[in-house]
């Protein structure tokens, strides 16, 4: 049980274009998902936490017009990434809280992002 | 808001030695520490976790303990094997579903 899984597991886009990232709870109800963002040899930094049926929280620095996160329900949790650029590629993990435990936290296998 | 940092950020030890790694937070409401270990382009997998009302809880080969009045927690390995080898993550968190705040990560390598 707790499986997150995560779709695409890499991509690779144009300077400009728009990239989705799916995030889904396969076997139990998140009401919570939080997205991470990960650069090689460093640690996960949280970009904001999504909430089932309300807006996402984003952290300090993070761009919520260009990262657009969208928690419609309580399995799937998407991370859009608008006009994206060089800088923003990265690996980018989601986490899923199982609703039925208050404190665990359950993630999904990354995806890769490349921007050309 | 919360700082954890982590000690050391690489660790190489002998196949069958013990593997030590030391946290601290600075966030007295903490009060939930999960440990990950994260394989070269994979996700992290969660090893054990401690609550602030227990000191210490093992699981096989892994112990973690808390000392809530230093604010530090720390991950034991023994009989480590090379498949140990990975990244490990500590991360505090307030509970009740709020977020986790992690550490920078030890790179534990075990030397067959």
């Amino acid at each position: 049980g707790a499986v997150v899984s995560q779709h695409p597991s890499w991509v690779i886009c144009k300077s400009g274009t728009s990239v989705k990232i799916e995030c889904r709870s396969l076997d139990f109800q998140a009401t919570t998902m939080f997205w991470y963002r990960q650069f090689p040899k460093q640690s996960l930094m949280l970009m904001a936490t999504s909430n089932e049926g309300s807006k996402a929280t984003y952290e300090q620095g993070v761009e919520k017009d260009k990262f657009l996160i969208n928690h419609a329900s309580l399995t799937l949790s998407t991370l859009t990434v608008t006009s994206a650029h060089p800088e923003d590629s990265s690996f980018y993990i989601c986490s899923a809280r199982d609703s039925r435990s208050t404190d665990t936290q359950y993630f999904g296998p990354g995806t890769r992002l490349t921007v050309l | 808001g919360e700082n954890v940092e982590q000690h050391p950020s690489t660790l190489s030890v002998q196949e069958g030695d013990s593997a030590v790694i030391k946290c601290t937070y600075s966030d007295s409401a903490s009060n939930y520490f999960p440990w990950y270990k994260q394989e070269l382009g994979k996700r992290p997998q969660l090893i054990i976790d401690i609550r602030s009302n227990v000191g210490e809880k093992k699981d096989q080969r892994i112990a973690v303990t808390l000392n809530k009045t230093a604010k530090h927690f720390s991950l034991h390995i023994t009989e480590t094997q090379p498949e140990d080898s990975a990244v490990y993550f500590c991360a505090a968190s307030r509970g009740a579903g709020q977020n986790f705040v992690f550490g920078p990560g030890t790179r534990l390598s075990v030397l067959p």
